[in-house]
């Protein structure tokens, strides 16, 4: 079964550290990643995937099939950084029935 | 529009009545999803749309949870005899085409089952 895991509920942060937040999948076939983010008062919306192997406000993100783990990491936090963060999983090859993670809320602090 | 669309953004209901959530995609998205979050949790897979069909059907949670698409646009979500646990946002989102594609959210409606 497809599953997406993210540990964290909060990531506290002051403003200029570094973050991570976590992601753990577990899924037999070859996945397709994804970071969805909401703000506050926004709508959910696509932060970055794995096959773009893009940087987006900062944020990267490296696909480890080894420890099938898809972490988003930022060098320098940023005020306006603070968010939710889901983790979303699809199956290759089909539609895009993407599974999510719970999130996890970052709080980035001055 | 310009973006999802969703309506009623909320709705208070009693145990036991029936509720529609109505959803306009983006026009020309030809996928549309439907996901529900529970308070404190992830959005968990309900119906998918591919046009006015349903190929994946697998994530609703029973047999009181419905939902049609018609025109490839506008679709509802139909819960009958609401239970308190239906209580949730429920989210629909669309996107271009069915490959792995970015999916565009609207804002959810919340329903809450007195």
């Amino acid at each position: 079964a497809q599953r997406v895991t993210q540990p964290e509920k909060l990531l506290s942060v002051f403003k200029g550290a570094p973050v991570e937040l976590k992601c753990n999948y577990s899924y037999s076939g070859s996945p397709e990643l994804f970071w969805y983010v909401q703000y506050s008062r926004q709508r959910l919306q696509l932060l970055l995937r794995h096959i773009s192997r893009e940087s987006i406000k900062g944020f990267t993100a490296d696909l480890n099939k080894g420890e099938t783990s898809f972490h988003l990491k930022k060098p320098f936090a940023q005020e306006e950084d603070s968010a939710m963060y889901y983790c979303a999983l699809a199956a290759s090859g089909g539609y895009n029935k993407l599974i999510f993670g719970a999130g996890t809320r970052l709080a980035v602090h001055p | 529009g310009a973006g999802v669309s969703q309506s009623p953004s909320n709705k208070v209901t009693e145990k036991g009545k029936d509720v529609e959530l109505r959803c306009d995609p983006i026009s020309g998205h030809t996928a549309l999803y439907w996901y529900r979050q529970r308070l404190g949790q992830g959005l968990e897979f309900l119906i998918y749309f591919q046009g006015n069909s349903a190929p994946d059907k697998s994530g609703l949670p029973s047999d009181r949870f419905s939902a049609e698409r018609t025109g490839e646009s506008v679709s509802t979500l139909t819960i009958q005899r609401t239970q308190q646990e239906d209580s949730a946002v429920y989210l629909c989102a669309s996107s271009l085409n069915t490959g792995a594609g970015e999916l565009f959210f609207g804002e959810g409606s919340r329903l809450t089952v007195l």
